[in-house]
């Protein structure tokens, strides 16, 4: 069975400084691998998908990269502002109908 | 866009009630998904539907029923609600099956539920 984990749980930084959130899973077959954003009594937002064939995403001040080999993938955040405050999950697809194994997050938050 | 719009979002039941959480998308999204969300346990699965008349059961699937009522609506039903169903509960949808490596997840903003 796939698992997702989340290192660390929990990650306080203070502005400007650089983000960088890790995520591993055991099984390399996956399909895509995907970042999220969730604020306190929101749903998620996606913010990267990196398709398997794929070594990293780059959108503004985000990118995420993929070891598959290694079953890695971590996300750097750039210039950390209090408005990235929120917890990170991330997920991989798992089979071709789109089943996501989710990590229980990186809850993040950047100080004034 | 309104996305995936979820109601209510707030439910408080009595054990044994029932009800039924509504979930509707506009982007014409093939596969429908309905998870859970606990402190500590991450989110889970407790049904989908990779297509308009089709559904199946995920991870954490008893005590729930679904309905795919049309390709827009997916809706999630607890025949007798028990305080083990406290949760937070979210609808999410993508493009289509067999597209995957093209397809974020979109969720909508939760039904917060309390069963007491």
């Amino acid at each position: 069975k796939q698992e997702v984990t989340q290192i660390p749980a929990a990650l306080s930084v203070p502005e400007g400084e650089n983000l960088v959130l890790n995520c591993s899973f055991t099984d390399s077959a996956i399909y895509n691998l995907q970042w999220f954003r969730q604020d306190p009594g929101k749903g998620l937002t996606s913010l990267l998908l990196i398709q398997s064939s794929q070594r990293e995403q780059t959108s503004g001040r985000l990118n995420a990269s993929l070891d598959k080999s290694s079953g890695r993938s971590t996300l750097y955040i750039a210039a950390s502002q209090p408005g990235d405050s929120a917890t990170y999950l991330c997920a991989v697809t798992v089979n071709s109908w789109g089943k996501l194994q989710f990590g229980a997050g990186t809850q993040v938050v950047v100080t004034p | 866009n309104a996305g995936v719009t979820q109601t209510p979002k707030f439910q408080v039941l009595k054990t044994g009630q029932s009800m039924t959480l509504q979930c509707a998308q506009d982007m014409n999204h093939n596969s429908m998904y309905w998870y859970r969300q606990d402190p500590g346990m991450g989110l889970r699965l407790i049904y989908y539907s990779a297509s308009e008349g089709t559904t199946d059961k995920g991870e954490v699937p008893n005590g729930y029923n679904v309905s795919r009522l049309n390709k827009r609506e997916f809706s999630l039903r607890l025949e007798s609600a028990a305080p083990s169903q406290t949760s937070v509960y979210f609808c999410a949808s993508h493009e289509a099956v067999g597209r995957q490596e093209n397809s974020p997840l979109h969720f909508g903003n939760g039904t917060r539920l309390t069963v007491t």
